[in-house]
């Protein structure tokens, strides 16, 4: 069974605080992204990844950073918490190109606050 | 940077009936054009998926119909179920998927 898995399903964290979201999945997918959900807003695609150590710029890539070490895990990172980070962080994965590029598998999102 | 525009936002359906989200795209070079369904709570999922040289497929209670000549791909859920109840989306695909906000279905008991 594939499987993502993200590091938490809650988390409460402090306004300018250093904060790490961490995604790994077992599928040996070379892509690997990040999006938040908000009401109204829907998903919005942060930071991507086609391969370790390579990442791009999503459409709202401000106040986050990524790191990719190894195929299997992603890692987004909160510079500087900030209230209007408050959201649900989704990771994913999919197979790089090809027929199956376009199914990409979600992890169970991490719900953040930031007070 | 919206290549595809969904509508409804949001749905109510009585059980049994007809499910019916439309969305209307831009760009011609997709190669696949999928839908997700999200329940509450959880990550997104492929629910069904077409290529634009097939304008019809369905897969149990979910159809999707594809317009070339309209650029508009639909899905239908037949016999809708409360279980239905979710946030569809139909992404753009054009190497990556790009998200909007869905459509909020609720199937009424």
């Amino acid at each position: 069974d594939v499987k993502v898995t993200q590091s938490s399903r809650y988390l409460v964290k402090r306004t300018g605080e250093k904060v790490f979201l961490e995604c790994v999945q077992d599928m040996d997918h070379e892509n690997m992204f990040w999006y938040r959900q908000d009401p109204g807003l829907g998903l919005r695609l942060i930071y991507f990844s086609y391969d370790v150590k390579m990442k791009e710029k999503g459409d709202i890539p401000e106040g986050y950073s990524v790191s990719r070490e190894k195929k299997e895990r992603f890692s987004l990172i909160l510079e500087s918490a900030s209230t209007n980070q408050t959201s649900m962080y989704l990771c994913a994965s999919s197979r790089l190109a090809g027929g199956s590029s376009y199914e990409q598998y979600f992890g169970p999102g991490t719900r953040l606050t930031v007070t | 940077q919206q290549q595809v525009k969904q509508s409804p936002q949001s749905l109510i359906v009585q059980k049994g009936g007809i499910s019916i989200i439309n969305c209307a795209y831009e760009n011609t070079a997709f190669d696949y054009f999928p839908w997700y369904q999200q329940f509450p709570g959880k990550g997104p999922a492929l629910l069904i998926a077409i290529r634009p040289d097939v304008s019809e497929k369905k897969e149990g209670r979910f159809t999707i119909s594809f317009n070339k000549s309209a650029k508009q791909f639909s899905l239908h859920i037949m016999d809708s179920q409360p279980g239905d109840s979710a946030t569809y989306f139909c992404p753009s695909n054009t190497g990556k998927l790009i998200f909007g906000q869905g459509t909020t279905l609720q199937v009424k008991p």
